[in-house]
C-alpha cells in the first residue's frame, strides 16, 4: 500500500528554467494538497485540489506558479522561470474526502527539493 | 503572518526526560489541532490531534493539552527516547487548510 509518492526528490534547476513537480496520492484518495516549506519555517499551504478541479489555489504565487490534477495522472506542480527564493521543499499530500467534521487528516509524501542555482 | 506561533525554536532533553513544546493562536475558526513529527528528509506524519472541546488527549508517551479560553495547545512528550529526535510541527485546521506553526527540533540525548 504506497502512500503518497512524489518525483522528484531533488531537483536542480538554473534561473529561468521551469520546475515540474509530480505527485501520486495514496490509492483511493481524491483530494491533493501542495505545501512548501522554507528552511527553518513550517509548512504553507499552496493549493487544493480534486480530480480536474482547482478548489482553493489561494497560496499560491500569481505569477509563475501553476498546479493541476488531470482525470489521468499524477497532480503537477509546475514553476515557470524559477527564481533562487523558490529553493524550497514541496511537499504533497492527499486524503479521501474533506470531513465536515474538521478531521482531515492529511497523508504527505516525503517531499521535492528544488535548489535553484 | 504566522498564523500558529509555536515555541521553543529547539529543545535539548535527556533520555527518560520531558518534552514540552507551546503553540498559540488566534483565529477561532480553527476547528481541528493536529501535531506532526517530521525526520530529516521524509514528509512530516501525524503524530496526535484534539477537537477544541477536549481539554487533553494521551497516545501512549504523547500527550496533548488544550486550553482554549487562552487559545493555547501544547504537546508533551513523556520518557523521551533518542528515536523522539525528529522536528515537531503544531497545527490548525479551517475547512481544508493547515496552518503550521514553525517547528521544534527536539534532540534526545542518550
Amino acid at each position: 500500500n504506497a502512500g503518497v509518492m512524489q518525483n522528484p526528490r531533488h531537483l536542480v534547476r538554473r534561473r529561468g528554467q521551469e520546475a515540474r513537480l509530480r505527485c501520486s496520492p495514496m490509492k483511493g484518495h481524491s483530494h491533493v494538497y501542495w505545501y512548501r516549506q522554507l528552511p527553518e519555517e513550517g509548512l504553507k499551504f499552496m493549493v487544493y485540489l480534486q480530480k480536474e478541479n482547482i478548489i482553493d489555489e489561494s497560496g499560491m504565487p500569481k505569477e509563475r506558479f501553476s498546479a493541476e490534477f488531470p482525470k489521468e495522472g499524477p497532480s503537477i506542480l509546475r514553476i515557470q522561470q524559477v527564481v533562487r527564493g523558490d529553493s524550497a521543499a514541496y511537499f504533497c499530500a492527499s486524503s479521501p474526502s474533506w470531513d465536515a467534521s474538521g478531521a482531515n487528516v492529511l497523508t504527505f509524501g516525503a517531499g521535492s527539493r528544488l535548489t535553484v542555482l | 503572518q504566522q498564523q500558529v506561533k509555536q515555541s521553543p525554536q529547539s529543545l535539548i532533553v535527556q533520555k527518560g526526560g520531558i518534552s514540552i513544546i507551546n503553540c498559540a493562536y488566534e483565529n477561532t475558526a480553527f476547528d481541528y489541532f493536529p501535531w506532526y513529527q517530521q525526520f530529516p528528509g521524509k514528509g512530516p506524519a501525524l503524530l496526535i490531534a484534539i477537537r477544541p472541546d477536549v481539554s487533553e488527549k494521551k497516545e501512549g508517551r504523547f500527550t496533548i493539552s488544550f486550553n482554549k479560553s487562552a487559545k493555547q495547545f501544547s504537546l508533551h512528550i513523556m520518557d523521551s527516547q533518542p528515536g523522539d529526535s525528529a522536528t515537531y510541527f503544531c497545527a490548525a485546521i479551517t475547512d481544508y487548510k493547515l496552518s503550521f506553526g514553525a517547528g521544534t527540533t527536539v534532540t534526545v540525548r542518550a
